[in-house]
This record gives structure tokens, C-alpha cells and sequence, in this order.
């Protein structure tokens, strides 16, 4: 399987507080993107990343990609409460079709 | 969610029947795609369609199977051969010259 995995699996933080996430990969990309998902909605999507771009900044986010290690991370800072939602990385590797294969999620619990 | 509908939210059904999974998009997307969610698990591809009349497998296509005679329609039906079809089905769209997908909200399908 081409999936990826990300770490933590869960994290508790504070409301304030930064929370990062990481996301590990097989196989070179095309780009990586980061989606957010609430409990038992669909997914939101976030943040595309190129391969030839190192980080990348949208309000409070930050990510970062690192080719060689195949690993990217994404930093929320001042988390929210809204923010708790799972998190999701998503790569698109070459070929014919821009199909994406997706990490196993961090559970992000910010609390109040 | 977008403009991706799925109906229904949630959704029973006894053990051997079949069921349609619904899903319209009013973006006038070129792809579509059906994503099964397991718990702890991330999303993974059960088939996708980049053009009208035409669609291919994904990772996980044994016990499914879908049409693609609309643009902005893509059903997907769980057979009885499905083994283990409980699960949280995603549907999604993409616009051809990008790679960023919208999500519709989701069908809990539940088999008794």
C-alpha cells in the first residue's frame, strides 16, 4: 500500500497552544495537500504543497516539505477550539490520473 | 461540502441486499471519486471516473460497483458480495487541470 502515516495518531493541546503534525510518504510526489475533517462530516480541503516548494503559508498555517526525507508537517498555531477536527495529508504522486493517496489522520482535540 | 450532495446520511440495510449510494456535484467537476473511512483508518479509493461514460477501479473495487451516466452524477452500489460493507463512504469531485478534490458530507451505511 502506497498509503501514508502520520504522527501523532492523537494530540491534546490547549486552546493558545501549537499544534504539529507530521506526515510520511513512499514514493515521490507531484504535491501534498492537507485536508480537515469534522466528526462524521466530509473532508475540508486546507493547503496543496508542490514537490519543488519547501513551505508554504495560509492564515494559521504553516507547512513544510521535505523531499528527501519524504516527510511534510503542518503547524496550526493559536489553536482554537473549532479546531479540533482530524487531519488528513494527501499525495499526488505522477502518472496518467491526480488520483490522491491519504494518510491515517491525526486527531487533534483542542481544549478550551 | 460544497456543491456535493449524498444521500442518504445514514443508511440500513440487512446482510446480502444491495444498496445505492447517491452523489450529484453542481460544480461541473470532470472526476469524481467514492472513498471508503474505516475507523483509524484513512480514506481509501474504491473507484473513480474522469469523464463521463467512463470509470475506473481503485484500490478496494471487489463488491462495488458504479455508473457514470451524467456528468454530475455518480452512484455507487454496495453488492452482497461486498464482504465486510459497514463503513463511512465518501464521495468527491475534481476539476480536470487541478488536483485539490471537494468532498461531499458523507453516507454512514450500517449492514445488520
Amino acid at each position: 500500500s502506497q498509503q501514508g502515516e502520520e504522527d501523532p495518531q492523537a494530540l491534546s493541546i490547549q486552546e493558545g497552544e501549537n499544534a504539529t503534525m507530521n506526515c510520511s510518504y513512499k514514493t515521490s510526489i507531484n504535491n501534498l495537500q492537507w485536508y480537515r475533517q469534522n466528526s462524521g462530516r466530509g473532508l475540508v480541503h486546507l493547503i496543496l504543497i508542490r514537490s519543488n516548494e519547501r513551505e508554504k503559508h495560509s492564515g494559521r498555517l504553516r507547512v513544510t516539505l521535505d523531499t528527501s526525507k519524504k516527510s511534510s508537517s503542518l503547524l496550526i498555531t493559536a489553536s482554537r477550539a473549532a479546531d479540533t477536527a482530524s487531519y488528513f495529508c494527501a499525495t499526488v504522486h505522477g502518472g496518467a490520473t491526480n488520483k490522491l493517496i491519504f494518510g491515517t489522520g491525526t486527531l487533534l482535540a483542542v481544549q478550551p | 461540502d460544497g456543491g456535493i450532495t449524498q444521500s442518504p446520511k445514514y443508511l440500513f440495510r440487512k446482510e446480502g441486499q444491495n444498496v445505492t449510494l447517491s452523489c450529484e456535484q453542481n460544480l461541473n467537476h470532470d472526476a469524481m471519486y467514492w472513498y471508503r473511512q474505516d475507523p483509524g483508518q484513512g480514506l481509501r479509493l474504491i473507484y473513480y471516473s474522469q469523464i463521463v461514460n467512463d470509470f475506473q477501479k481503485g484500490d478496494i473495487a471487489e463488491g462495488y460497483s458504479v455508473s457514470r451516466e451524467k456528468k454530475e452524477s455518480f452512484p455507487l452500489t454496495v453488492t452482497s458480495a461486498q464482504k465486510n460493507p459497514t463503513a463511512f463512504y465518501l464521495c468527491a469531485s475534481q476539476q480536470g487541470n487541478t488536483d485539490t478534490q471537494y468532498f461531499g458530507p458523507g453516507t454512514r451505511l450500517t449492514v445488520l
